[in-house]
This record gives C-alpha cells, sequence and structure tokens, in this order.
C-alpha cells in the first residue's frame, strides 16, 4: 500500500520568511497530491492540491511541486504571516479503484511575528 | 450548505463500552473515510468505503467496525476490543473519483475515562 512520510514534524520560522515542507510516497500509481491545512476549531481544509501531469502549481504565496520520478513532492510558503500557523498535511490519493486517500504525519508550522 | 458532519464534536466514554460516531455527508460522495489522529503520528486511515454497503480496512482498523448502508452516511464503531481509544477522530469524503479532494468534518475527540 502507499506510505507517505512528511518532514519536518515541526517547523519555525520568522514572520515574512519562507517555509518548505516535503513529503515522498512510495505508491508510484498515486497521481494526486492534496494539501491540508488544520486549525484548530476550524477543522482541515485544502489549500492547494496537484495532480500527477503538472510539475509546479502556484496560488499567491502558496506553491505546490511535484517531482513524479523521485516520487516527492513539496509544499512552499512564502512571505510567512502569524495566521499560517496551523498543522499541514500532505496527501496522496492512488487512481486504483478505491481512490483510497493516504495522508502524511502533519508538520506543525509556528511564524513567530 | 453542502457538508460533512461529524457528532458529537466531545465524547466520553467509559472503558470497556462500545461507542459509534456518527458521520453524514450531504455532498453527493461516493467515498467515505474515518481517520484516527494522535499526537506525532498524523492521520492514520481506520475504514474507507468507495461505495454503498462495501468498505475496506484501513491501516489501524482493529478494535473498530463501521457501516455504509447509506451514501450519505458512514458510522465508525469504537469498541471495547480497541485498545486505546482515546483520540481525535475524523471523517472525510470524496467524489471518488481521480483527482478530487476530500472534504473534512470537525473531528470528534473521543476520551475514554
Amino acid at each position: 500500500g502507499e506510505n507517505v512520510e512528511q518532514h519536518p514534524s515541526t517547523l519555525s520560522v520568522q514572520e515574512g520568511d519562507s517555509a518548505v515542507i516535503k513529503c515522498t510516497y512510495s505508491d508510484s500509481a498515486s497521481n494526486y497530491f492534496p494539501w491540508y491545512k488544520q486549525e484548530l476549531g476550524k477543522g482541515s481544509q485544502l489549500i492547494i492540491d496537484i495532480r500527477s501531469n503538472v510539475g509546479e502549481k502556484k496560488d499567491q504565496r502558496i506553491a505546490v511541486t511535484l517531482n513524479k520520478t523521485a516520487k516527492h513532492f513539496s509544499l512552499h510558503i512564502t512571505e510567512t504571516q502569524p495566521e499560517d500557523s496551523a498543522v499541514y498535511f500532505c496527501a496522496a490519493k492512488d487512481s486504483g479503484g478505491y481512490q483510497k486517500v493516504t495522508f502524511g504525519t502533519g508538520t506543525k508550522l509556528q511564524v513567530i511575528p | 450548505d453542502g457538508g460533512i458532519t461529524q457528532s458529537p464534536k466531545y465524547l466520553f466514554r467509559k472503558e470497556g463500552q462500545n461507542v459509534t460516531l456518527s458521520c453524514e455527508q450531504n455532498l453527493n460522495h461516493d467515498a467515505m473515510y474515518w481517520y484516527r489522529q494522535d499526537p506525532g503520528q498524523g492521520l492514520r486511515l481506520i475504514y474507507y468505503s468507495q461505495i454503498v454497503n462495501d468498505f475496506q480496512k484501513g491501516d489501524i482498523a482493529e478494535g473498530y467496525s463501521v457501516s455504509r448502508e447509506k451514501k450519505e452516511s458512514f458510522p465508525l464503531t469504537v469498541t471495547s476490543a480497541q485498545k486505546n481509544p482515546t483520540a481525535f477522530y475524523l471523517c472525510a469524503s470524496s467524489s471518488g473519483t481521480a483527482n478530487t479532494e476530500a472534504f473534512f468534518g470537525q473531528g470528534t475527540r473521543l476520551t475514554v475515562v
């Protein structure tokens, strides 16, 4: 089955700096890679996703890159703000019949004002 | 409004008792998932279901049971066989087709006393 590893588990950055979170996956059949932001009391919400036929996607201060050959993908947050502080999860979704979604272990991001 | 609803938000259970967590969605999604979240462990898949009357074990299914009698509902029962049931439980749903995101409920925090 799919195995998703995520690093680092915690990350502290100064406000305005960039933050990078990296994930690797094991199943080459996975073709969809979403990132979720989990805030206390607000649940988990999708912030950006990337499909296997794309190498990079950007949405304002957030970008995701995918290297299918190496089976890793990364989340990049630029010009970080205190409200970016949250737990971030990467995930991989397989293309098989059951569309199973496997998550990474999460990264707690703290942006220091 | 469309969404996915988990109830209750907080649940206390005496050791040795079974308890059922509710998950309902009105998004017309085929796929539904149950995850368990523990500190430092991220989201681990308990069970998932792609269609009504069908479900598959995830990575940590022991001590849990589910049913999928209706498309909208995917209740999770934490049985007395689950050795460490205190955790945060998240339900999710997705359309089941390729390259689509999962939507999450707000979660249920279960505490065994």
